[in-house]
């Protein structure tokens, strides 16, 4: 069982919005920061938002990140296939003092 | 151009041992902490440990299942962080990633990732 808990699946059309849960705790999402990562099967992730909200440079404004007391969200507008993937959220643990991640969540661009 | 690369990953027995290592070029590596996370067969991310810049003193820590087995080290005049694994049992079968949290400051954000190095625990 994952620290921070994020849906298994998620599944939007083309040109849709979708948006992945991230739920935890104070200790971590309630005090810290949270990143996002894209993982394609066979890669590394690749790092798609920090600080809750701060895309790297090259990442697309199609992806967004929020954070509101004990949970994150990530939001993708514009769905392409090119999106299907897995999603994962991590931040810092205070009382673990480790960092977490997320269960993953699979996108699924129908 | 920033790049890590693992290497090092192999079979072993369990209660075994094996030293990865993490190779870091195009940028100073001295300022950065280096993460592992690793990833079983189909399964989700799993943070391993990191070790903290010079900065931050190298200080280490580790997800509780690893403590005591694992040690994460760095050599600075060969750029290279290294995972030492013991005691190794069948649950630690995955492939490891080495990650970097670039400046070390805040909560940690993985801006670039080695390819992986894959560890097979098996008799």
């Amino acid at each position: 069982q994952s620290v921070l808990t994020q849906p298994p699946s998620v599944s939007a059309a083309p040109g849709q919005k979708v948006t992945i849960s991230c739920s935890g705790s104070s200790s971590n999402i309630g005090n810290h920061y949270v990143s996002w990562y894209q993982q394609l099967p066979g890669t590394a992730p690749k790092l798609l938002i920090y600080d809750n909200n701060k895309r790297p440079s090259g990442i697309p404004d199609r992806f967004s990140g929020s954070k509101s007391g004990t949970s994150a969200t990530l939001g993708i507008t514009g769905l392409q296939t090119g999106d299907e993937a897995d999603y994962y959220c991590v931040t810092w643990d205070s009382s673990l003092s480790a960092g977490v991640f997320g269960g993953g969540t699979k996108l699924t661009v129908l | 151009e920033v790049q890590l690369v693992e290497s090092g990953g192999g079979l072993v027995q369990p209660g075994g041992s094996l030293k990865l290592s993490c190779a870091a070029s195009g940028f100073i590596f001295s300022d950065s902490a280096i993460h592992w996370v690793r990833q079983a067969s189909g399964k989700g991310l799993e943070w391993v440990g990191r070790i903290r810049s010079k900065a931050n003193s190298y200080a280490t820590e580790y997800v509780a299942s690893v403590e005591g087995r694992f040690t994460i080290s760095r050599d600075e005049s060969k750029n290279t962080a290294y995972l030492q694994l013991n005691s190794l049992r069948t649950e630690d079968t995955a492939v490891y990633f080495c990650a970097r949290h670039y400046l070390d400051y805040g909560d940690p954000a993985f801006d670039f990732w080695g390819q992986g190095t894959l560890v097979t625990v098996s008799s």
